[in-house]
C-alpha cells in the first residue's frame, strides 16, 4: 500500500495563478483532510471532509476550495495565489474523525512570488 | 473548545540521558491525546495516543506518556535519547462531541540530541 500520496512536491507560482494540489489515499478511509505547516505554528486545518461528496471547513479556509469527488481524492485548489498562502501542505486521512490515527502524506512544498 | 499548549519550543539533550517533552491541553469534552513525530523534510509519523483507556501509553520507538486527568498534561517521555529521536514532536488533542472531530496540534517541539 502507497498510503497517503501528494502531487506535486514542490511548486513555485506567482501572485495570481491558481493551482490544484492532489491528494490520494488507498487506505478506504472515510475522513481526509488538508492543513497547511508554517514555521512556529504547528499544522492548521484548511479543509476536511467526512466523506465522498462532503467537505467542510477547517480553522483557515479562506484562499482555497476543496473538493471530495471520489473517496479516495481529496483536491486542494488555489483559485488566485497570494504570498501568504507559501507554505508546506500536507494532506491526511483516518478511518474515522476523534480517536483515530491520521496518517500523512509526504508534504507539498508551495512558494507563492 | 481545545487547545493544546508545548511547553518548549526546543529541547536539547545528550545522547543517552532521559527525555521529557511537556504538553498540556484543555477540552470541553473527554479528549484523546496523541504524539506525533516529524523528521526533517518528512510527513508526520503517529508516537503514540490516548483514548481513555490505560492512562500510560507506550508508543513506538521507547516513547511513552501519561495522560494525567488533574494535571490536564500528557507529557512524552524516553528513558534514553538516540541520536535518530532528533526531530520535531507535536502533541495532539481532539475530542468527539458534536460536530467536532478535528485534531488540534500544538506548536512543536524540535528536539535536538547531541553526541
Amino acid at each position: 500500500n502507497a498510503g497517503v500520496t501528494q502531487t506535486p512536491k514542490f511548486r513555485v507560482l506567482k501572485t495570481g495563478q491558481s493551482m490544484t494540489l492532489l491528494c490520494a489515499q488507498d487506505m478506504n478511509h472515510e475522513y481526509m483532510y488538508w492543513y497547511r505547516q508554517d514555521p512556529g505554528m504547528g499544522l492548521r486545518l484548511i479543509h476536511y471532509s467526512v466523506g465522498e461528496g462532503t467537505t467542510a471547513k477547517g480553522e483557515v479556509p479562506d484562499g482555497y476550495n476543496v473538493s471530495r469527488l471520489k473517496k479516495q481524492n481529496f483536491l486542494l485548489g488555489l483559485e488566485s495565489a497570494a504570498p501568504s498562502q507559501t507554505s508546506v501542505y500536507f494532506c491526511a486521512s483516518s478511518e474515522t474523525g476523534a480517536t483515530n490515527e491520521q496518517f500523512f502524506g509526504p508534504g507539498t512544498r508551495l512558494t507563492v512570488l | 473548545a481545545q487547545s493544546v499548549t508545548q511547553l518548549d519550543s526546543h529541547v536539547s539533550v545528550s545522547e543517552g540521558t532521559p527525555v521529557l517533552l511537556r504538553c498540556n491541553y484543555s477540552s470541553s469534552y473527554s479528549p484523546s491525546l496523541f504524539w506525533y513525530v516529524q523528521h526533517p523534510n518528512k510527513g508526520l509519523q503517529l508516537l503514540l495516543k490516548y483514548t481513555s483507556a490505560a492512562t500510560l501509553v507506550k508508543g513506538i520507538n521507547g516513547f511513552e506518556a501519561e495522560f494525567k486527568k488533574s494535571e490536564t498534561s500528557f507529557h512524552l517521555t524516553k528513558p534514553s535519547a538516540h541520536m535518530s529521536d532528533a526531530a520535531e514532536y507535536f502533541c495532539v488533542v481532539s475530542a468527539a462531541g458534536g460536530s467536532n472531530y478535528k485534531l488540534t496540534f500544538g506548536k512543536g517541539t524540535l528536539l535536538t540530541v547531541n553526541p
